[in-house]
């Protein structure tokens, strides 16, 4: 099936950083990119829509200056966590929607997630 | 009230039972219903994808969606050590189609003891 990379797989950083985390569609086109959060025991929270060359779209309660996302090409899309915070301590996931023989059409496939730690 | 809800479990069951795991939702647009398997500290795998109402079959994993319930669930035969994971279920509506915009439930943790 349709695999999905992230990069890293766990990142510790110290409070003030920014912390940047991509998002690979590695044998298939992703035209659309999703970036969730999840906490511990609680399901996905979707932060934010991507297309490859446009703005990303954020869900209500995400500040779009703090979560930088940018979709670059039809298979990378960074998340970029901006002055991070303890609060921002999370598993960050992400999907992609796109083409291919490999795929379902508008099915979402998932990265393995990266554990942010916020010192 | 979620818009979708499930039980979070745990659910712990002995090796080649049959499980049973269910969600509810509200919203009557969700025609895309989906179940996705997680592992500890892993992604999301997508396990099984329907439109509409009906049954799908797929080896030991029976998908069902009930739409004027507004009930899905997914059967688990012969359960497996390895089947021992969350299970979280995920639908969409008309308006975005397909896998656009999940509203995901949050999750059954499973435990299938040997």
């Amino acid at each position: 099936g349709a695999v999905v990379s992230q990069h890293p797989s766990r990142v510790i950083c110290k409070s003030g950083t920014s912390v940047k985390i991509e998002c690979r569609s590695l044998d298939f086109q992703a035209t659309t990119m999703f970036w969730y959060r999840q906490f511990p025991k609680q399901s996905l929270m979707l932060m934010a829509t991507s297309n490859e060359g446009s703005k990303a779209t954020y869900e209500q309660g995400v500040e779009k200056d703090k979560f930088l996302i940018n979709h670059a090409s039809l298979t990378l899309s960074t998340l970029t966590v901006t002055s991070a915070h303890p609060e921002d301590s999370s598993f960050y996931i992400c999907s992609a929607i796109g083409s291919g023989p490999r795929v379902i059409t508008d099915t979402q496939y998932f990265g393995p997630g990266t554990r942010l730690t916020v010192l | 009230q979620k818009e979708v809800e499930q039980d979070p479990g745990p659910l712990s069951v002995p090796e080649g039972a049959i499980v049973s795991l269910n969600c509810t939702y509200s919203n009557s647009a969700f025609q895309y219903f989906m179940w996705y398997r997680q592992y500890s500290r892993k992604g999301p795998e997508l396990l099984m994808y329907t439109y509409s109402s009906g049954n799908k079959e797929d080896g030991r994993f029976t998908a069902q969606v009930d739409k004027s319930s507004k009930y899905i669930s997914l059967f688990i035969r012969d359960s497996q050590p390895s089947d021992s994971a969350t299970y979280l279920c995920a639908m969409s509506d008309i308006l975005t189609g397909g896998g656009n915009k999940l509203t995901f439930g949050t999750g059954t943790q499973l435990k299938v003891e040997l």
